[in-house]
């Protein structure tokens, strides 16, 4: 049973726009949600983070969301870079399960010159 | 310093052999997790050490599939009687604490098996 989802499995964005990947969940118990960027052949790699206590958290260029009552939230990544050009995976996590992380089935970005 | 690391990068196996996989975590670090990804899925949670002990292995998919970590450092997965199946990324990730809050999770390369 997937409790977390990321509908989009690809997006293409020009470079210098913004790109939005969404991921929506199902269980209320998650209180921690992450996104991870992953290249071919690396482990994933931790990138932005919110706490459930928060609606909004910013670092840099990227900007998530969360929507509590719509468990729902969003990476903003503006400017896009194509560096940025990944695959993108949303995960949530709860303490009464030693933040074990659950994952998305990713989305992914390419951001075009 | 090192991050996680894992061994062998690669792993070719025939069904119905015996493998084990090496998770090497960040020194000092206390939490640890195994995930296995499959193709085009997201890591999916098998196993999570506290120190030595397996504080959540819900996600382990049956019995042939066991994990150690028997100096809190150092952990091995294992999996008998391996199935095509089994094919996939194993990733290994660790943190420094889980117990207090959330910690970044660390992850390594991962081990990709293939058994044919």
């Amino acid at each position: 049973d997937q409790q977390v989802k990321q509908n989009s499995p690809s997006l293409s964005v020009q470079e210098g726009r913004i790109s939005i990947l969404n991921c929506d969940y199902t269980n209320s118990m998650f209180d921690y949600f992450l996104w991870y960027k992953k290249y071919p052949a690396e482990g994933p790699t931790f990138l932005i983070s919110i706490s459930s206590i928060k609606d909004k958290n910013e670092d840099g260029r990227f900007t998530v969301f969360l929507n509590k009552s719509a468990k729902h939230l969003s990476l903003h990544i503006v400017p896009s870079q194509p560096g940025d050009s990944a695959v993108y995976f949303c995960a949530a996590s709860a303490r009464n399960s030693g933040y074990a992380l659950n994952f998305g089935k990713g989305t992914s970005l390419l951001v075009t010159p | 310093g090192a991050g996680v690391s894992q061994t062998p990068s690669n792993k070719v196996t025939e069904k119905g052999k015996y493998v084990e996989l090496r998770c090497d975590p960040i020194s000092g670090h206390t939490a640890l997790y195994w995930y296995r990804q499959s193709l085009g899925q997201g890591p999916e949670f098998l196993i999570y050490f506290q120190g030595t002990g397996a504080a959540d292995d819900s996600g382990l998919p049956n019995d042939r599939f066991f994990a150690v970590r028997p100096e809190g450092s150092v952990s091995t997965l294992k999996i008998q009687r391996t199935e095509r199946g089994d094919s996939a990324v194993y990733l290994c990730a660790s943190s420094s604490d889980a117990q207090t809050g959330y910690s970044e999770q660390f992850f390594g390369p991962g081990t990709r098996l293939t058994v044919l």
